[in-house]
């Protein structure tokens, strides 16, 4: 099974700052990761497909690169709704997800 | 518009069966496959199986003995069944549509495994 390495477990900024989380995985995922936004008691939503591309409806501040093994998720300029958990998943080979991180408000 | 919501028992007794239903809307389950994940409190999300579009099944290796999918197409609903449940089994149940992962999730149901 491929396993996923997210870091920071958890995050505190400021608005306007500029946040990266990042995710490792045990092998190479060809690009095939996925990242998600899911606020307390809601289902999680999508931000990032296949690496780099922006999901419908999603704002321009989230960005994701990354190759290999290694993953990038990127908010430019952080917004107070921006407070939530963040994780990422692969499908190279069925699914699995990364830890998490909190994000919070400094 | 797509939309996937679970539902089921919120609690279900040590060595039962959990049954747990996906109806979906705003797409066909002759066109996408739906996954499964849980998520223990506090813990991260595991991936627990798949129904393909075409009616195969696939499933977590270390779940595949106590887990069933399976799929009425004509009431849009998809099923989980897991046997033998012990109190690790406690977590939020999701499921969600595939297309280049899950792209949309249902809100979950809880289940708490407890006597």
């Amino acid at each position: 099974d491929i396993q996923m390495t997210q870091s920071p477990s958890f995050l505190s900024a400021s608005v306007g700052d500029r946040v990266t989380i990042n995710c490792k995985a045990s092998q190479n995922i060809n690009k095939y990761l996925n990242w998600y936004q899911q606020k307390l008691g809601e289902a999680p939503k999508r931000l990032i497909y296949n690496t780099n591309s922006l999901q419908t409806g999603i704002p321009s501040r989230f960005s994701g690169s990354g190759s290999g093994t290694d993953y990038t998720l990127t908010i430019s300029s952080l917004q107070p709704e921006d407070v939530a958990t963040y994780f990422c998943q692969q499908y190279n080979s069925w699914w699995t997800f990364g830890g998490g991180t909190k994000l919070e408000l400094k | 518009q797509v939309q996937l919501k679970e539902s089921g028992p919120g609690l279900v007794q040590p060595s039962q069966t959990l049954s747990l239903t996906c109806t979906v809307a705003g797409f066909s389950l002759t066109s996408y496959n739906v996954h499964w994940v849980r998520q223990p409190p506090g813990k991260g999300l595991e991936w627990m199986g798949v129904i393909w579009n075409t009616g195969g099944t696939r499933y977590n290796s270390a779940l595949k003995s106590r887990l069933s999918i399976s799929k009425d197409t004509s009431k849009s609903q998809v099923f989980l069944k897991m046997n033998s449940l012990q109190t690790e089994d406690t977590a939020t149940y999701y499921c969600a549509r595939d297309r280049a992962g899950p792209d949309y999730w249902g809100q979950g149901v809880m289940v708490t495994v407890s006597s």
